[in-house]
């Protein structure tokens, strides 16, 4: 069982549609991080969210941090063929502590 | 900066070989880590260095697993003998201070034992 857990596992919609990502856990991170992996190459930071209850929006991309700080998702509207690829979160449960990663969520947006 | 650059990007190699994997983290950085990438499993922490100095190897499977860092610029990767199980990415990345704090990610080795 992974800390962190991320559902859907895979995600496939049209262009225009919109999503929503989950990572969950039962367990507390003083942070909390999102990358996007694209085939071939390494995962790349999106956003780090600290405080509960933050919202963080990104051009198309909003990401909300739980209040308890257990918790996190991603929602993209108005999705784009660009912005398939495998969505991880990252959680430190402490500052300086290891980061633990989801298993990811493979997101597929057709054109 | 040309960001975190690792080779080979792909290995093939028989079972029992053995294997390097090379890293040179983004200059100015001071922390590293190595990372290992399957399906089965996702991205795993295999071990974490600070100003070249190895501070968590927790996640490093065996003995068979063996990582350096001689010097803030590059860092290997060693698997020896290898085995078809460790076929996976192995990425590398690095980071201005610490775990929690933006990890920059290369390209990646993929390694195929056979």
């Amino acid at each position: 069982t992974q800390l962190l857990e991320q559902s859907p596992q895979f995600l496939s919609i049209q262009e225009g549609e919109n999503l929503t990502v989950y990572c969950n856990s039962s367990s507390v991170f003083s942070s909390l991080q999102w990358y996007r992996q694209e085939p071939g190459e390494g995962p790349v930071l999106l956003v780090t969210v600290v405080t509960g209850g933050e919202v963080k929006k990104l051009k198309r991309l909003t990401f909300q941090f739980g209040d308890a700080r257990k918790d996190s998702s991603l929602h993209i509207t108005a999705a784009q063929p660009g912005d398939t690829g495998l969505y991880l979160c990252a959680g430190a449960k402490a500052a300086g502590n290891k980061l633990t990663f989801g298993g990811g969520t493979r997101v597929l947006v057709k054109p | 900066d040309a960001g975190v650059i690792q080779s080979p990007r792909h290995e093939v190699t028989e079972m029992g070989q053995e294997v390097t994997l090379r890293c040179k983290p983004i200059s100015g950085h001071n922390s590293l880590f190595w990372y290992r990438q399957t399906m089965m499993r996702g991205l795993e922490l295999l071990i974490y260095f600070n100003n070249n100095v190895p501070i968590d190897d927790s996640g490093m499977p065996e003995d068979r697993f063996s990582a350096k860092m001689p010097n803030a610029s590059f860092s290997t990767l060693k698997i020896q003998p290898s085995e078809p199980r460790d076929s996976a990415v192995y990425f590398c990345a690095s980071s201005l201070a610490g775990m929690d704090t933006e990890a920059f990610f290369g390209q990646g080795t993929r390694l195929t034992v056979v």
